[in-house]
């Protein structure tokens, strides 16, 4: 079963509005990244936030994390139609090595 | 381009076959991931090599095997295919060895079982 679970499924914004979305998970975690795909490409690493930090920003990219809440969010600032694709939570435990992806939040950008 | 080459970038063959899907990671990386994408199961985690060693299990069907060769190149190889074995299957490399860290991921090898 998926670790992570992103909320919502879908989202369609404008041109110029923020992007949030939101990962849960079951388990204590190690690390939590976000990954990005364009619809039938390869996934590509976006940001890694560590079980100890709360915030981390990366250009317009901003991810938080609450372990005893066991969520995290991804906020994507001023939001442009090449953001548009689905963006996956991922997480990986202690000594394990796997890493674990939720289904996916899909977000269409209209310009 | 995130350096992970995969071939055959897609792949139709019949119920019953055999197929091997093929990555080379990034220069320099020691871990090999596999995973299987699908409409109805998501990003799934098949298995996973380092430095020629299995480290990971997932949920690997026994009809599926995998390896990691000498030159860190690996294979993953699906028998008696099912249609249900349709998918997108990737391979993603890391630099890491104790911990996963950031993953690089190929561009796929899209199977279609008729």
């Amino acid at each position: 079963s998926q670790q992570g679970e992103e909320d919502p499924q879908a989202l369609s914004i404008q041109e110029g509005e923020n992007a949030t979305m939101n990962c849960s998970y079951k388990t204590s975690i190690n690390n939590l990244q976000w990954y990005r795909q364009n619809s039938g490409r390869g996934l590509v690493h976006l940001i890694l936030i560590r079980s100890n930090e709360r915030e981390k920003h990366s250009g317009r990219l901003r991810v938080t994390l609450d372990t005893s809440k066991k969520s995290s969010s991804l906020l994507i600032t001023a939001s442009r139609a090449a953001d548009t694709a689905s963006y996956f939570c991922a997480t990986d435990r202690r000594n394990d090595y796997k890493l674990s992806f939720g289904a996916g939040t899909t977000v269409t950008v209209r310009a | 381009d995130s350096g992970v080459t995969q071939t055959p970038k897609h792949l139709i063959t019949a119920t019953g076959q055999r197929v091997t899907l093929r990555c080379s990671p990034r220069s320099g990386d020691l871990s090999v991931y596999w995973y299987q994408q699908s409409l109805d199961q998501g990003l799934q985690f098949l298995i996973q090599y380092y430095n020629g060693e299995e480290r990971a299990k997932g949920n690997i069907l026994e009809r599926f095997s995998a390896q990691q060769f000498p030159d860190l190149h690996s294979e993953l190889n699906l028998s008696s295919l099912e249609l249900g074995d349709s998918a997108l299957y990737f391979c993603a490399s890391s630099s890491s060895g104790t911990n996963t860290g950031e993953l690089f991921f190929g561009e796929g090898s899209r199977l279609t079982v008729l």
